[in-house]
């Protein structure tokens, strides 16, 4: 089991680039979340999909798209980067609301 | 929305005593309370959790307590190990919506 992971581990940008940030699980969770860690902040709730077919906006989804493309898969798309968005995004997955999530190793982000 | 305060940012203690991380949240519909543990590089890992219907949880020397009329929650560790080095996270979710505490930077002084 791979559990969650993540590629690209590393990825830098200009302002104005897109991206997509992918992301699987092979614990067969329905749910799957976006977050973004920057420092001294913990981490933010950026989209999250409850379950197959399902997207909904966190905490600070402005800048970004997300994607269920299966129940296995859920990407985020920065459509034009801005240096705002250079942080570590972590992708995550829980059976449901009320479990733990397995995070990802994460992508660290830079936007130049 | 929800808003989580985690007190101490950061917390040094002698290998062997205990650690206490409290935490406070706002909002009174959140039901679903969980610790992370995350080491330097790597992605946050779940240590505990509990639920809005359970006062005390405990595993191994790791143990959570949760006040909901006061709305706050706290994390113990006792017997603390070197490796138990890492900044600690709580959260507070109702749904989907999970809001994390700034995190605390444990230190184990062997």
């Amino acid at each position: 089991n791979a559990g969650v992971t993540q590629t690209p581990k590393f990825q830098v940008l200009k302002t104005g680039q897109s991206m997509t940030l992918q992301c699987a699980q092979d614990m067969n969770h329905n749910s799957m979340y976006w977050y973004r860690q920057d420092p001294g902040m913990g981490l933010r709730l950026i989209y999250y999909s409850a379950s197959e077919g399902t997207t909904d906006k966190g905490e600070v989804p402005n800048g970004y798209n997300v994607s269920r493309l299966n129940k296995r898969e859920f990407s985020l798309r920065l459509e034009s980067a801005a240096p705002s968005q250079t942080s570590v995004y972590f992708c995550a997955s829980s059976e449901d609301a009320v479990s733990g999530g397995f995070f990802g190793p994460g992508t660290r982000l830079t936007v130049l | 929305g929800e808003n989580v305060e985690q007190h101490p940012s950061t917390l040094s203690v002698q290998e062997g005593d205990s650690a206490v991380i409290k935490c406070t949240y706002s909002d009174s519909a959140s039901n679903y309370f969980p610790w992370y543990k995350q080491e330097l590089g790597k992605g946050p890992q779940l240590i505990i959790d509990i639920r809005s219907n359970v006062g005390e949880k405990k595993d191994q020397r790791i143990a959570v307590t949760l006040n909901k009329t006061a709305k706050h929650f706290s994390l113990h560790i006792t017997e603390t190990q070197p490796e138990d080095s890492a900044v600690y996270f709580c959260a507070a979710s109702y749904g989907h919506d999970m809001r994390f505490g700034a995190g605390t930077r444990l230190t184990v002084k062997p």
